[in-house]
């Protein structure tokens, strides 16, 4: 059963645009939400992460998206860079364990 | 302070040999995660381990798979008469302590070790 889905599976944006990645989940004991970011040959790396208790967490130029009611989180990247070309994955855990439970991954292009 | 080693990199093993994978945590972590990633997807849970308990295995294939994290030495993952199936990259994580308070910044990956079965 995947608890998490992620949408797009890739993406393609234009230097200096945004990209939008969105996620679902399904178990309402998850109240961690973390985004990934992977470089090939590379492990995941933390990015930002938000709890439910907010709406909207923004760092830099990324910004995470949350909607309890509707069970749903986004990443925005702003002012997108070829730099930020790499795999994006959302996840999910409870407050009380540690194990992450991932989105499918999103492949993100930026184009110069 | 190096990060999350994991070695090999890469193994390649033929069918029903045994792979061994090694995980050594950041300094001043004592609780290891591993993961399996297979192509074109997301990384999923197999077990969570601290020095000389397994905490939680419920993500591990229940024949072949097993995982240990000794007093002493790295952590190993080990997966006995390796199918084709098994092909994938594994990554092991660690923490300081156990990270269900307000945040898992202290949760870090390893590169990963990318396991061929021919």
């Amino acid at each position: 059963q995947q608890q998490v889905k992620q949408s797009p599976q890739s993406l393609i944006v234009q230097k200096g645009g945004i990209s939008i990645i969105n996620c679902a989940y399904e178990n309402t004991a998850f109240d961690y939400f973390p985004w990934y970011q992977q470089f090939p040959g590379k492990g995941p790396a933390l990015l930002i992460a938000i709890r439910p208790d907010v709406s909207e967490k923004k760092e830099g130029r990324f910004t995470i998206s949350f909607n309890k009611s509707a069970k749903q989180f986004s990443l925005h990247i702003m002012d997108s860079q070829p730099g930020d070309s790499a795999t994006y994955f959302c996840a999910a855990s409870k407050a009380a364990g540690n194990k992450l439970t991932f989105g499918g991954g999103t492949r993100v292009l930026v184009k110069p | 302070n190096a990060g999350v080693m994991q070695n090999p990199r890469h193994l390649v093993r033929r069918r029903g040999q045994e792979a061994r994978l090694r995980c050594s945590p950041m300094k001043g972590h004592s609780h290891v995660y591993w993961y399996r990633q297979l192509p074109e997807e997301g990384l999923k849970f197999m077990v969570y381990l601290q020095k000389e308990n397994i905490i939680d295995e419920s993500g591990m294939p229940k024949e072949r798979f097993s995982a240990e994290f000794p007093k002493e030495g790295p952590s190993i993952l080990r997966i006995q008469q390796v199918v084709r199936g098994d092909s994938a990259a594994y990554f092991c994580a660690s923490s300081p302590r156990r990270t269900g308070g307000p945040s898992n910044y202290g949760y870090t990956f390893g590169s990963g070790t990318r396991l061929t079965v021919v």
